[in-house]
């Protein structure tokens, strides 16, 4: 059965450093996503990406984040200068198509990063 | 606003014994309603979703109910066994399409 995959898989930075987390949605999927989850809490909406632009993005998806989709696989997050509250397991999710119209989100195994 | 509220925040069950976890949304053009499972440390895996044409759908232990109306939904686990559990996450969607989560319940079956 076709994944999302996600590398790395753990991830440790200094405060103020940049980081790259990388994502590979599955092939035929239209709508790209970023969750982060803080230990212990829900999973919370960063942003949405389709047609090669950012669709939507969350109060906590602030000028430090950005995405890109190099090429026509992979789909990466930026965090630019890395904060103690950054750290958290970060989930890369796609879909056929958008929530609303009933299409099943699948998730990658998620890069838990860590600021030190 | 946004919000799906979610209840309770744990359960604990004896194996064998029935769970029920609730949840209730506010964008009432929400027509897709999934729940995931997450284990600790894992990906949250989709184990059963609904669409708001359906007002209950099962597969094998798991089954889920929604109230439109009443904007709320349910997860049902019958004869619950120790692998079940987990957190298990509901959510909804918005308008804009990004899929909102409940805060999450943390299921224990007790063998």
């Amino acid at each position: 059965e076709p994944e999302v995959t996600q590398t790395p898989s753990h991830q440790v930075t200094q405060m103020g450093q940049e980081v790259i987390l990388r994502c590979v949605p599955i092939s035929n999927h239209l709508y790209f996503y970023w969750y982060r989850q803080i230990l212990g809490q829900k999973v919370e909406f960063l942003v949405s990406f389709y047609n090669n632009e950012i669709s939507e993005k969350s109060e906590i998806f602030d000028d430090q984040f950005s995405v890109e989709r190099p090429d026509g696989s992979n789909f990466t997050l930026k965090i630019r200068s890395t904060k103690l509250e950054d750290s958290a397991m970060y989930f890369c999710a796609s879909s056929e198509a958008s929530g609303i119209t009933n299409e099943k989100l699948f998730f990658g195994s998620g890069t838990q990063l860590s600021v030190l | 606003g946004e919000n799906v509220e979610q209840h309770p925040s744990t359960l604990s069950v004896q194996e064998g014994d029935s769970a029920v976890i609730k949840c209730t949304y506010s964008d009432s053009a929400s027509n897709y309603f999934p729940w995931y499972k997450q284990e600790l440390g894992k990906r949250p895996q989709l184990i059963i979703d609904i669409r708001s044409n359906v007002g209950e759908k099962k597969d094998q232990r798991i089954a889920v109910t929604l109230n439109k109306t009443a904007k709320h939904f349910s997860l049902h686990i019958t004869e619950t066994q120790p692998e079940d559990s987990a957190v298990y996450f509901c959510a909804a969607p918005i308008a804009t399409g990004k899929l909102i989560f409940g805060q999450g319940t943390t299921l224990q079956v007790k063998p």
